[in-house]
Order: C-alpha cells, then sequence, then structure tokens
C-alpha cells in the first residue's frame, strides 16, 4: 500500500541550532515528494518538492530536503531554526491515477509538531 | 493561501443538522478537492472534482455530499449522517492534465465543531 510516515510526533530544538524532521514513503515507481507546512488555524502552504533530479532540493524559509531513494526517506532540514519556523509539518507524495483523464491523489504523513525554543 | 477562500472560518452546529462550506477559487483550476484533518492523522480525502457537474469520492466520503456547477466554486455539505464531523476542513484546487504532476493549492481552512 502507498503510504507516508512521520515518525516523531514532535521535534523540539533550540534556536540557531540545525533541525531535521524525519518523513519515509513507500510507492510505486518514482515518487513525487512534497514538504507543507502549517501554522495554528491556517491552510497548508508549499515549502518544497521533489520531482526529479538533484537529491538535495532547497525550498522556502532557507528549508531544504534531501532525497534518498535507497533508504525511501524525504526528510526536511534546516541549518538554524527560528522561532518562527515553530508549526506542523507534513510530508507528502504524489499519486498519478490514470482513470478518469488523470488525477493527482496526494498521500499524507501525519505530521510531525516543530517546537523552536529561544 | 492566496486564489482559494474558504468560509465560514469557524462553524458550529448542532447534532442532526445538516451544514454546508464553502470554496472559491481564481486561480481557474480544474480539479478541486476537499480534505478532512484530525489531530495525528493528517489529511485525509473526502471528495474530489475534475470538471464542472462531476466529482468522485475520496478515501472517507460517507457522511459528506458535494456539487460543482461551477468551476470556481466546490461547497461540501457534511450531513447528519456524518458521525464524527469535528474537524478541520481544507480545499484545494490543481491544474489538470497528461502530466505525472500537478501541484495543490490550499485554503485558508473551516473548523467545523459540532455542539
Amino acid at each position: 500500500a502507498q503510504s507516508v510516515a512521520q515518525p516523531e510526533d514532535q521535534v523540539n530544538v533550540a534556536e540557531g541550532n540545525p533541525l531535521t524532521v524525519k518523513c519515509t514513503y513507500s510507492v510505486s515507481g518514482n515518487p513525487y515528494l512534497f514538504w507543507y507546512v502549517q501554522y495554528p488555524n491556517r491552510g497548508l502552504q508549499f515549502l518544497l518538492k521533489y520531482i526529479t533530479g538533484d537529491n538535495l532540493v532547497k525550498g522556502s524559509y532557507g528549508f531544504e530536503a534531501e532525497f534518498n531513494k535507497s533508504q525511501t526517506s524525504f526528510h526536511l532540514k534546516k541549518p538554524s531554526a527560528l522561532v518562527s519556523d515553530s508549526a506542523l509539518y507534513f510530508c507528502a507524495v504524489n499519486l498519478f491515477l490514470m482513470f478518469s483523464g488523470g488525477y493527482n491523489k496526494l498521500i499524507f504523513g501525519a505530521g510531525t509538531r516543530l517546537a523552536v525554543h529561544p | 493561501d492566496g486564489g482559494i477562500t474558504q468560509s465560514p472560518k469557524y462553524l458550529f452546529r448542532k447534532e442532526g443538522q445538516n451544514v454546508t462550506l464553502s470554496c472559491e477559487q481564481n486561480l481557474n483550476h480544474d480539479a478541486m478537492y476537499w480534505y478532512r484533518q484530525d489531530p495525528g492523522q493528517g489529511l485525509r480525502l473526502i471528495y474530489y472534482s475534475q470538471i464542472v457537474n462531476d466529482f468522485q469520492k475520496g478515501d472517507i466520503a460517507e457522511g459528506y455530499s458535494v456539487s460543482r456547477e461551477k468551476k470556481e466554486s466546490f461547497p461540501l455539505t457534511v450531513t447528519s449522517a456524518q458521525k464524527n464531523p469535528t474537524a478541520f476542513y481544507l480545499c484545494a484546487s490543481s491544474t489538470i492534465g497528461t502530466g505525472r504532476y500537478n501541484e495543490q493549492f490550499f485554503g485558508p481552512g473551516t473548523r467545523l465543531t459540532v455542539l
């Protein structure tokens, strides 16, 4: 079954330290992978995506993610965390379904809450 | 959140009542989606639509209904048959086509609470 796992419910990090939010996936074929961020009572904001090419993807707000095919992982990273990075982070994989003319379905992980302390 | 509006932001409903959540987009996207978000479960797909007057059930469609009379609008009705409707509801839209990737853009969400 196609799935995305975020093994940590919460990640705590001190401001200025590097952060990592983990994501692993299980899909057939080549995955299209995404990271989204959600602030309280807000919609999802796109951070970055991996479609093809370089395994290290750079996105918004200084975030980056490393695609590792052998480990089926797509961990989100930032060299120096800010208090304003505190939010809920979702990893997702895109499935392209051929029926009905082609339809893109996002499979989401359960989310990881990032808390950055001053 | 730009381009997709959801209303209201907060909604309270008594048990046994139907309630309709609004979603409008001005991105000229063909496809629209409704997701439900519960703590610790991520987002789950309720319904999606790729064209006016057509829509498909997602993973958790029971107790919900939708319509797609206009390209810009995709309202979701939470019926009294939905046993646990209290949740945060997110609407999204995307282009469609032969490409394998069409990015979804999300609205700001509606928080529904059943009293």
